[in-house]
């Protein structure tokens, strides 16, 4: 069984470039959700994409974009960053149905903006 | 909306000791509650959860947590500290939906030898 996959591992954008996260599901899972997590800090729900349409969406605003696959991997696109958009980046796959909501996170990708 | 508060930033505990870390949730609806673990420079693994049946939860490397609604809460417990306990830790709450998750400012555990 596959687990949760992320690229790149690190990243470094000037502020005002636009930058695209990848995420593989682990296998069998059909929902992808994106948190970012500030040095410090608990991490704060984006979005969720399930059957390749948001889902669910935290308080961000609109440049963060999404997209879901039809083999569930997904990306998540940022436009216009800004500094305080650094941060690592996680990815969880789960299933949804089943009552369960069990995420599974990818190891993240750190994201530097200067 | 839901959201949680972990009690305490960081835990020191000495290696065999009670290990306790406090998690207070809000919901207006039956809550799913989970307890995440993070090492330095990884992503979140899970070592438990609430999912409406047992309120007692086992999870693993001897975690449990314990659901109390009458006090809003979800601590989780291990009887005995080890070393390798060392990380942060994260409580997290979804509702029914499962399509919003919110998750603690999160307890960093220091375990003294």
């Amino acid at each position: 069984e596959t687990g949760v996959t992320q690229s790149p591992t690190h990243l470094i954008k000037t502020r005002g470039q636009q930058v695209t996260l990848r995420c593989s599901s682990q296998s069998g899972h059909n929902t992808v959700s994106w948190y970012q997590q500030a040095l410090g800090q608990g991490p704060q729900f984006i979005f969720q994409y399930y059957r390749e349409e948001e889902n669910g969406r935290g308080n961000f605003p609109p440049r963060f974009s999404g997209l879901q696959f039809p083999n569930y991997s997904s990306e998540l696109n940022v436009n216009a960053l800004e500094l305080d958009d650094s941060a690592l980046y996680l990815c969880a796959s789960s299933w949804t149905g089943a009552n369960s909501y069990e995420q599974y996170f990818g190891p993240g990708t750190r994201l530097t903006v200067t | 909306a839901q959201s949680v508060t972990q009690l305490g930033s960081h835990v020191s505990v000495s290696e065999g000791a009670l290990v306790l870390l406090r998690c207070n949730y809000s919901s207006s609806v039956p809550p799913y509650l989970f307890w995440y673990v993070q090492y330095p420079n990884q992503g979140l693994q899970l070592l438990l959860k609430y999912t409406s049946a047992a309120t007692l939860v086992k999870g693993i490397n001897g975690f449990e947590a314990e659901f109390k609604k009458s006090e809003t809460s979800f601590h989780l417990t291990k009887p005995s500290a080890h070393m390798s306990d060392a990380a942060e830790y994260f409580c997290a709450v979804t509702v029914n939906t499962g399509n919003q998750f919110y998750f603690g400012t999160g307890t960093s555990l220091t375990v003294i030898p």
